[in-house]
């Protein structure tokens, strides 16, 4: 199973709300990553976890909260958005070692911050 | 600093016709490069991947890759386009900034295909 699911796939939410994004596979990935991609750009890294321990944070605001519960599972955690924080958010994995680098990535959530 | 270049930004070709897609890198070392096609509104899908050895490299829907080192290139290409690759391509190149492994995407090459 080469899958990364990703829910909801859509979400609305006024700039008040508290949501979360949820990410999961299960082809025993040491790595996963969250992404922000906006229309007709590539992704921007914002947050890696690598054994469970966050690895990389791309100086994302505070409002965006990770979350890696398990090895299977990711999380973003939304608070106090901003409209200019509309995107699609992918989420990725990856085998951590040597030439295992390509990354699965899911068909990612479009949030639209109202 | 490493970077990843796709100088076109938008490619239109007729169906049956090849397809040729640039990328050009600037990478310190033996750079990790990567294709992945990303149809609207979906996650990225890996076409291909080099990582060392035979500088041509098959991918999956038909696509192949030729590392050449000496014009820090990745080109992308398909013998004949189906109105199915209609998509956004993305290169991109891996670096290990302290030791944990990240990409650095290209701006992308929209795909459409005539019929």
């Amino acid at each position: 199973d080469t899958e990364v699911t990703q829910t909801p796939k859509h979400l609305v939410m006024g700039m008040t709300n508290k949501k979360s994004l949820k990410c999961e596979q299960h082809m025993g990935h040491r790595a996963m990553y969250w992404y922000k991609q906006k229309a007709k750009k590539p992704p921007e890294l914002m947050f890696v976890y690598s054994y469970e321990k966050l690895s990389i944070n791309e100086s994302v605001p505070s409002r965006f909260s990770p979350e890696c519960p398990n090895s299977s599972l990711l999380n973003l955690h939304l608070h106090a958005l901003q409209p200019e924080d509309s995107a699609l958010y992918l989420c990725a994995s990856s085998q951590e070692g040597v030439n295992s680098y390509e990354q699965y990535f899911g068909p990612g959530t479009r949030l639209t911050v109202t | 600093a490493q970077s990843v270049t796709q100088p076109d930004i938008h490619i239109t070709v007729s169906e049956g016709a090849s397809l040729e897609l640039r990328c050009n890198y600037s990478y310190g070392a033996t750079p990790y490069l990567f294709w992945y096609v990303q149809s609207p509104g979906q996650g990225l899908q890996l076409l291909l991947k080099y990582f060392s050895g035979d500088t041509l490299v098959q991918g999956i829907k038909g696509f192949e890759a030729e590392f050449k080192r000496s014009q820090s290139s990745f080109n992308l290409r398909k013998p004949s386009v189906h109105w199915s690759d209609a998509a956004e391509y993305f290169c991109a190149v891996g670096s290990l900034p302290g030791g944990t492994y990240k990409y650095i995407f290209g701006t992308g090459t929209r795909l459409k295909v005539l019929a």
